[in-house]
């Protein structure tokens, strides 16, 4: 079955330092996303990306944070200047439509995550 | 603004019972869909069951069935006989398509569930 796959699943950086996050969406999916979770918190929406650039960004996604499809494959997260406040849960997700039409899927598949601690 | 609300921060049952979590969510809009994702300790999120608003049927799948009720925008979960490997974190989630560009989920806070033996 295929699935959302992201790595690192740790990565440990120094406050101040640029960390990218990788993500291989599901290969047919068109849609592409980032949501984090900080400890013991709900998970929040980043960004989506559709078409080869951003359809949608929340509040927490300001100008530290980018996202870009280099390749036919991956799905980045970059942030430039990472804060202490940026350690949490980050979640690529994809799905195969967003349309909201009957029949279509339009859910979202998660990968496993990748935990950011910055010290 | 949407937002999803899951009451009980916390849940505890023994195996093979039968347990039900809620939530409740506010949108003014008409075409959404629902989601309960699972997060077990491993934290990866895992769909569990779907359910589109125009739909009256409630969605089942295998051991977990929603109670969906449309105008009191409830969303409950239901796992029946329950199992260990259901112990988790239930994050109940909410989404509305747009005509063009991509959906956000709406996520509750999450009820921790315990299966004891």
């Amino acid at each position: 079955e295929p699935e959302v796959t992201q790595t690192p699943s740790h990565q440990v950086t120094q406050m101040g330092q640029e960390v990218i996050l990788r993500c291989v969406p599901i290969s047919n999916h068109l849609y592409f996303y980032w949501y984090r979770q900080i400890l013991g918190q709900k998970v929040e929406f980043l960004v989506s990306f559709y078409n080869n650039e951003i359809s949608e960004k929340s509040e927490i996604f300001d100008d530290q944070f980018s996202v870009e499809r280099p390749d036919g494959s991956n799905f980045t997260l970059k942030i430039r200047s990472t804060k202490l406040e940026d350690s949490a849960m980050y979640f690529c997700a994809s799905s195969d439509s967003a349309l909201g039409l009957a029949g279509i899927t339009d859910t979202q598949y998660f990968g496993p995550g990748t935990r950011l601690t910055v010290l | 603004a949407q937002t999803v609300t899951q009451s009980q921060p916390e849940m505890s049952v023994q195996e093979a019972e039968t347990v039900t979590l809620s939530c409740t969510y506010d949108t003014s809009e008409s075409n959404y869909y629902l989601f309960w994702y699972k997060q077990p300790p491993s934290r990866q999120m895992i769909l569990v069951i779907r359910q589109e608003a125009y739909k009256q049927q409630n969605a089942t799948e295998n051991r977990f069935s929603v109670n969906f009720q449309k105008a009191a925008k409830s969303f409950s979960l239901k796992i029946s006989d329950s199992q260990l490997g259901d112990t988790a974190m239930y994050f109940c989630a909410f989404i509305t398509p747009f005509i063009q560009g991509a959906q956000k989920l709406v996520f509750g806070q999450g009820t921790r569930l315990t299966i004891n033996p």
